[in-house]
This record gives C-alpha cells, structure tokens and sequence, in this order.
C-alpha cells in the first residue's frame, strides 16, 4: 500500500521523444513535489503544486510540463528528450504545512 | 549555488559505535532542518527533524544537533546497527516558502558488523 508511487521506474527513451511520469500520493497531503536527482546526488526541485495549482516553477525547461488532474496526482510530461535529462527523478508529497516530505522511490530516466 | 552541503560523501562506522553525520548551511534564513534516509531503489524517508529555536532533538538513536552560529547541523547515531547502512540526507528550508527544501547530496553510511 504505497503512499506516494511513481510509475514507470524505469525509463529508456530515445533522444527526441515525448514521455510521461505518473506520480500518486494516496496520503490526502495538498502539496505534491516534483525533484530532479542529478548525477552528483543533488536534489533539485522542479515543481509544486498546492491543491492542483502550480506554486513553484524552478528554472526548468519549457519542454517539461507537469499536470495535476486532482490534489492526488500530479504527472510529468517531458517533450523532445535531450541526453541531460537523463536523472532520477523523484516525485513527493506533504501536509500544507511546514514538515518533511514523503517520497516516491523515484523514476530512473534515461535518454540514449 | 548549493545552499546545503554534506562534504564527506561517505562513512564507515563499526557496528554498536557512534555514528556522526555532519550537514552545513549557508542561508541564515533557514530555520527548519530535516534528516531523510534512503536505502538504495527507495525514495527517502524523512527521518528527524529540527525547528531553529531549539540546538537539540532525540528520537530514540538518533539525535540531531543544531549550531546556528556556525550554520551547521550533525546527526548522531548511538548505538550504530548495521540496518542504519543507507545514505542520509539534510535538508534545510524557510518557513512559509511553500514547503520548497534545499537538499545537501548526501552521506552514505556503512555499519561494519
């Protein structure tokens, strides 16, 4: 009974192409997070959204999109993959309020 | 610009001994830190957390130190199993920022049996 799943884990793709991961958190939390884990470890934070709406935008590539269709989830859509995106790239979720994060266990992306 | 820092990207500790995880800052407007564990094809949990008006925080083994002067944070250990093998990652934010953390790259604790 995951709380927070991500789907797929795995991802190889061609350079060029259109790709989407799911995120769903079945923890009723209001804010959902989308973080990019580079190759030194760093996590970077892409996006939030509060209760559907888009609360954070970090500098991130147009070709990336997120979408929530409810305050469960919240998908990332990816046009035109590059090489430097490939990353782990894991999706979470928290209460409105100013504690940790439960964490998906991330989505390896990897573009060839 | 990583505004947390974790500089020892490893740790190698015998079993039953203390295990010291260091974590240093550098915004002064951060006033809640957190420490997550992530075992290897797992997102990382939250683990413990610390609030800037206190220096201190225990939960059972694990305790966290906060030196705001020194912007820096540790989290210990005691006793050490081999179960606490994982990487550990500090996180730092400001509250009322929309819950966004800046995380540091993480320390990956081995525990010698």
């Amino acid at each position: 009974d995951t709380a927070v799943s991500q789907t797929p884990k795995y991802l190889v793709t061609q350079m060029g192409n259109d790709k989407s991961i799911k995120c769903e958190q079945n923890l009723g939390h209001d804010t959902m997070y989308w973080y990019k884990q580079d190759s030194k470890k760093f996590l970077k934070i892409m996006f939030s959204y509060n209760n559907k709406e888009l609360i954070i935008n970090e500098t991130v590539p147009n070709r990336f999109s997120p979408k929530s269709p409810d305050k469960a989830h919240l998908n990332l859509h990816i046009n035109s993959l590059e090489l430097g995106d490939s990353a782990v790239y894991f999706c979470a979720s928290s209460p409105d309020s100013n504690y940790g994060y439960t964490f998906g266990s991330g989505t390896r992306l990897t573009v060839v | 610009d990583q505004q947390v820092k974790q500089n020892s990207p490893s740790l190698s500790v015998q079993e039953g001994r203390i295990s010291i995880l260091n974590c240093d800052y550098t915004n002064s407007m951060f006033d809640y830190f957190l420490w997550y564990k992530k075992y290897p094809a797992e997102g990382p949990t939250f683990l413990i957390s610390i609030s800037s008006i206190k220096d201190k925080n225990e939960d059972g083994r694990f305790t966290v130190f906060l030196n705001k002067s020194a912007k820096h944070l540790s989290l210990h250990i005691v006793p050490s199993q081999p179960g606490d093998s994982a990487v550990y990652f500090c996180a730092a934010s400001v509250t009322n920022t929309g819950n966004q953390f800046y995380f540091g790259t993480g320390t990956s604790l081995t525990v010698i049996p």
